[in-house]
């Protein structure tokens, strides 16, 4: 069974731009959750979205948003980008149904903003 | 709030050896999983072992097991038989009940194997 893939995996993007990053999960799994990590503030969570619904936000700004699409694909948005957003993103994936789920991560996606 | 404390920026093991690194959590939840992931300098986060608050036998995989004292709110990872290719950063990660796929991670532990 292939793993959770993201595309692009590098990406280089200049303050006050936007960026698109997108997450396909492991077939059958429904939640899909996006972390930032860097290496001031570690990892932390984002979103996650199970069956295209928005079910769980952590505390950052509006400029990060997200969406989820039928086929369970996901893809994150970053709006006018800032320095401090250059960090990994990792998207994980899990079957959706409750509990303490075990997630599976993506190679990630290393954004550097100029 | 759930926060994963670990106290160990750096660990140093001689291949062959085990090693156990540290983690405490603190949380008010009583439905709990507590995971510890390997992440290579590739970056990728690959899922180890699993522990769930209750579960009364600690968890073992392969060469990795969890050390899970739930008094002392503790989850130490113990890798037997350490390899060359051991070598990475370990986070050990939370998720409660109540919180859909959120996982809290701790600042994470540096091993290094040496030959």
């Amino acid at each position: 069974k292939a793993g959770v893939t993201q595309t692009p995996r590098y990406l280089i993007k200049t303050r006050g731009q936007q960026v698109t990053l997108s997450c396909s999960p492991i077939s059958g799994h429904r939640s899909v959750s996006w972390y930032q990590q860097t290496p001031g503030q570690g990892l932390q969570f984002l979103f996650e979205y199970f069956s295209e619904t928005q079910r769980n936000k952590g505390n950052f700004p509006g400029r990060f948003s997200g969406r989820q699409f039928s086929n369970s694909r996901s893809e994150m948005n970053v709006s006018t980008l800032e320095l401090g957003d250059s960090a990994l993103y990792l998207c994980a994936s899990s079957p959706g149904l409750g509990g303490q789920e075990t997630q599976y991560f993506g190679p990630g996606t290393r954004l550097l903003v100029l | 709030a759930q926060k994963i404390t670990q106290t160990q920026p750096g660990m140093f093991v001689q291949e062959k050896e085990a090693v156990t690194l540290d983690c405490t959590y603190d949380t008010s939840d009583q439905s709990y999983g507590l995971f510890w992931y390997k992440q290579p300098s590739s970056g990728e986060m690959i899922f180890l072992i699993y522990q769930g608050s209750y579960d009364e036998q600690n968890a073992t995989e392969g060469r990795y097991s969890l050390n899970f004292q739930k008094a002392r709110k503790s989850a130490n990872l113990v890798i037997s038989a350490s390899q060359l290719g051991d070598s990475a950063m370990y986070f050990c990660a939370m998720m409660v009940g109540t919180s859909y796929g959120k996982l809290t991670f701790g600042q994470g532990t540096i091993l290094t194997v040496h030959p």
